[in-house]
């Protein structure tokens, strides 16, 4: 079956650690996202990218970093400079701009 | 820049009842507009999406949605709700990347 992939469903970390979010696609996505969730405020853009081996920052993309050297793969990491990392983290593709995005199940990320 | 707002961050309404949910965009030329549901803790669904054409576009588990470019709106409707469409709505445009509104919680009594 054809979709988005994230891993895992639910991630626990101490403070002060990194850690790197899976999102893998098999729809041949030219573009894919990465959205951070937060009870009240909807979704907001941490970084796109549009094509393999470039991504531009969103909205908030401080603490964050992403790599795009597949197509089918966008992993985001959450440094330990993200100051609020407990959130809940959600992947998508598109084909490329003007179409519908597919979203994966999400992360939830619990930093204790 | 554009933009997507949703007036509305929380309706309520009996199950069988209308619902219309609002959206407006912000952006020169004729966006691409979609609505997504989520259920929580759940990823996203499209609903449906507007591209160009006919203004009135038919979507899954019975919604439509209206495009009006004199009032930059983007409103989802559906005629009689069920207990199961409570969840979370977002109106959505994808014109040069994706940008969310803020959503609209709908809660349905029974």
């Amino acid at each position: 079956d054809g979709g988005i992939t994230q891993s895992p469903k639910y991630l626990f970390r101490k403070e002060g650690q990194n850690v790197t979010l899976s999102c893998e696609q098999n729809l041949n996505h030219d573009a894919m996202y990465w959205y951070r969730q937060d009870p009240g405020q909807g979704l907001r853009l941490i970084y796109y990218s549009q094509i393999v081996n470039d991504f531009q920052k969103g909205d908030i993309a401080e603490g964050y970093s992403v790599s795009r050297e597949k197509k089918e793969s966008f992993p985001l990491t959450v440094t330990s400079a993200q100051k609020n990392p407990t959130a809940f983290y959600l992947c998508a593709s598109s084909i490329g701009w003007n179409t519908e995005a597919f979203f994966g199940q999400g992360t939830r990320l619990t930093v204790v | 820049a554009q933009s997507v707002t949703q007036p509305d961050i929380h309706i309520t309404v009996s199950e069988g009842a209308s619902l219309e949910l609002r959206c407006n965009y912000s952006y020169g030329a004729t966006p691409y507009l979609f609505w997504y549901v989520q259920s929580p803790g759940q990823g996203l669904q499209l609903l449906l999406k507007y591209f160009s054409g006919d203004t009135l576009v038919q979507g899954i588990k019975g919604f439509e949605a209206e495009f009006k470019r004199s009032q930059s709106s983007f409103n989802l409707r559906k005629p009689s709700v069920h207990w199961s469409d409570a969840a979370e709505y977002f109106c959505v445009s994808n014109t040069d990347k994706l940008i969310f509104g803020t959503g609209t919680r709908l809660q349905v009594f029974p």
